[in-house]
């Protein structure tokens, strides 16, 4: 199975600043469709997850600009420009290039 | 709008029995293949099991092969999962995701399925 690891597990912001989030995968996402699943989700407290990112960078409907995946390969990072109230809760990454689909830990994150 | 309603958790045995529905409305159901996600109290998210649309494909975890049996009806936009054998770390919240292209876009709110004697 392919392990995904993220790093921090938490994080405490200052509303307005930036925050990332790394997902590193054990073995590449590289698919032989040339295409590389990874995505990301947001799990806000007493919620489901709700997807952010497919395909490594683009934003799925409804997602603010101020969200960003990249990356490649094993190395993945989600970006937010500036960190408001409304997103903290419990980050995933995930991958569907190989079966079965595995997440990251989570990494919360929480306002200072 | 699509809704994902899932039913049938709660508290069973170890050794027991349970079977879990997922209600889809909203979307065409017989389009999608279908999934189930777990979270134990207070962990991370775990995949389960997938169905094609027509049912004639499924994959699952491991940890729940020989023992849960996922399966749809799509004349009834539903989808089921019959947990059998439970032991005390099948203790989780279970989530039906539309999955769409290799991505869970949708998901319900969840049905709590706790295994203890």
């Amino acid at each position: 199975d392919i392990v995904m690891t993220q790093t921090p597990l938490s994080l405490s912001v200052t509303p307005g600043q930036p925050a990332s989030i790394s997902c590193k995968s054990s073995q590449s996402l590289l698919h032989s469709d040339g295409k590389t699943y990874l995505y990301w989700y947001l799990q806000k407290p007493g919620q489901p997850p709700q997807l952010l990112i497919y395909e490594v960078s683009n934003r799925f409907s409804g997602v603010p600009d101020n969200f960003s995946g990249s990356g490649s390969g094993t190395d993945f990072t989600l970006k937010i420009s500036r960190v408001e109230a409304e997103d903290v809760g419990v980050y995933y990454c995930m991958q569907s290039t190989q079966l079965p689909r595995t997440f990251g830990q989570g990494t919360k994150v929480e306002i200072k | 709008e699509v809704q994902l309603v899932e039913s049938g958790g709660g508290l069973v045995q170890p050794g027991g029995s349970l079977r879990l529905s997922c209600a889809a409305s909203g979307f065409t159901f017989s389009s999608y293949w279908m999934s189930w996600v777990r979270q134990a109290p207070g962990k991370g998210l775990e995949w389960v099991a997938n169905i094609k649309q027509d049912g004639s494909e499924k994959y699952y975890v491991d940890s729940v092969k020989g023992r849960f049996t996922i399966s749809r009806d799509n004349a009834k936009n539903s989808l089921y999962l019959q947990m059998n054998s439970l032991r005390a770390e099948d203790t989780a919240v279970y989530y039906c995701a539309r999955d769409s292209s290799s991505l869970f876009d949708f998901w319900g709110q969840g049905t709590l399925v706790t295994v203890s004697s």
